[in-house]
């Protein structure tokens, strides 16, 4: 089976440039998750969705970041406009049946750095 | 708020010793708990997890017991191997609400032969 997709793996762009991250769940997953991992924050929710829908966005850092999910296998998330301190690794994660059970399937992540 | 204290790393380990890596919580009610690992430029994979209290969560060696007396969650091996050196991150999802995962920040563990 396929796991959680995500691309580009490493995207390095200048400050200002619109970046756009992409994500592929597990086919038949429900809810899907987007995770920064950074070496000041660590590792943090910034929204996830579940059947399509925003559930909780809480952790978006700011109006630069939106995410989209227009279909149940494909999400995307936007910074417009990049500055450096975006610079992170960005997790997607999927799982099955939602609750507080339920596993996380993490993708590779996208590497951004923004110069 | 829901938070995740483990060791701070990094932990320098010889091949077949014993391996206690401490995790504790803080939580409203009884989360399931989790711990996940990262090998070099890899996503997160589930290691093991624990959905109530007095659960034992066992995978590739690895134990952990979900003690809501003591709201820890240690992470132990009896014997690691090289192909153990990873990052390792404890983690909760709260019981209600979201489904977030709350994470530790990680203890990377390198194991020498």
């Amino acid at each position: 089976d396929a796991g959680v997709i995500q691309s580009p793996r490493h995207e390095v762009t200048e400050m200002g440039q619109e970046v756009t991250l992409r994500c592929k769940p597990i086919s038949g997953h429900n809810s899907l998750f987007w995770y920064r991992q950074t070496m000041m924050r660590g590792l943090e929710l910034l929204i996830y969705f579940n059947n399509n829908v925003p559930i909780d966005d809480s952790g978006m850092p700011e109006d630069r970041f939106s995410a989209k999910m227009p279909n149940a296998s494909f999400s995307t998330l936007k910074i417009q406009p990049s500055e450096p301190r975006d610079s992170a690794v960005y997790f997607c994660a999927s799982n099955l049946a939602g609750g507080y059970t339920d596993t996380q399937y993490f993708g590779p992540g996208t590497r951004l750095t923004v110069l | 708020g829901d938070s995740v204290t483990q060791m701070e790393g990094p932990v320098t380990l010889s091949e077949e010793a014993f391996l206690t890596i401490n995790c504790t919580y803080t939580a409203t009610g009884y989360p399931s708990l989790f711990w996940y690992v990262q090998y070099p430029g890899e996503g997160l994979q589930l290691l093991l997890k624990a959905t109530k209290a007095d659960d034992k969560g066992s995978n590739k060696g690895f134990e952990a017991t979900y003690r809501k007396e003591t709201t820890s969650f240690h992470l132990e091996k009896g014997s690691v191997q090289v192909s153990d050196s990873a990052v390792y991150f404890c983690a909760l999802i709260p019981r209600g609400g979201s489904e977030k995962l709350v994470f530790g920040k990680g203890t990377k563990l390198t194991v020498n032969p």
